[in-house]
């Protein structure tokens, strides 16, 4: 159980072209998700926690207008990137837990890998 | 906001070799200290984790340890094999139930 799935795995576009990145969980339900980026060779950086029914939670140094997420039902957040430049060219992956509470294991979806020409 | 931190950055054992991986942390409202291992373009898997009313946990060739009074953690392996080679990271939880994670620490095993 607890499976979290991630699509698209790969894109590569143009600079300018919005992006969707969609994260679902198919045998659970999750009010809360969390949006991770990783650069090569680095960590993994939190972007954001998607809230069910609500605005999502931006870390500092994150443009919420350029990343926009929504999480219109307990099973999908979705994570658009608009205008995208070659610096935003990145390893972005979603997790969610059965329930959110600090010491829950969180399940990652398999990460979308972003390429902006 | 949870400062953390990793060490080492590197690590190169010999197959067979025991390794250790440690962790420090400074929210001492942290309840929840997680390793991961990513291996190159996957996601992190989660390999053992603990909890902070257990001082240690294990898991076959794994095992976690933490000093809560400390602030920090370790992941120990023993009887390393080259497919344990990847990425180790720690990542204790953060207040609102998101991770927050360690630089990570690159473990090659040689046959």
């Amino acid at each position: 159980g607890a499976v979290v799935s991630q699509h698209p795995s790969r894109v590569i576009c143009k600079s300018g072209t919005s992006v969707k990145i969609e994260c679902r969980s198919l045998d659970f339900q999750a009010t809360t998700m969390f949006w991770y980026r990783q650069f090569p060779k680095q960590s993994l950086m939190l972007m954001a926690t998607s809230n069910e029914g609500s605005k999502a939670t931006y870390e500092q140094g994150v443009e919420k207008d350029k990343f926009l997420i929504n999480h219109a039902s307990l099973t999908l957040s979705t994570l658009t990137v608009t205008s995208a430049h070659p610096e935003d060219s990145s390893f972005y992956i979603c997790s969610a837990s059965l329930q959110i509470r600090q010491d829950q294991p969180q399940h990652f979806g398999d990460g979308t890998r972003l390429s902006i020409l | 906001g949870e400062n953390v931190e990793q060490h080492p950055s590197t690590l190169s054992v010999q197959e067979g070799d025991s390794a250790v991986i440690k962790c420090t942390y400074s929210d001492s409202a942290s309840n929840y200290f997680p390793w991961y291992k990513q291996e190159l373009g996957k996601r992190p898997q989660l390999i053992i984790d603990i909890r902070s009313n257990v001082g240690e946990k294990k898991d076959q060739r794994i095992a976690v340890t933490l000093n809560k009074t400390a602030k920090h953690f370790s992941l120990h392996i023993t009887e390393t094999q080259p497919e344990d080679s990847a990425v180790y990271f720690c990542a204790p939880g953060g207040s609102q139930g998101n991770l927050i994670f360690g630089k990570g620490t690159k473990l090659s095993v040689k046959p």
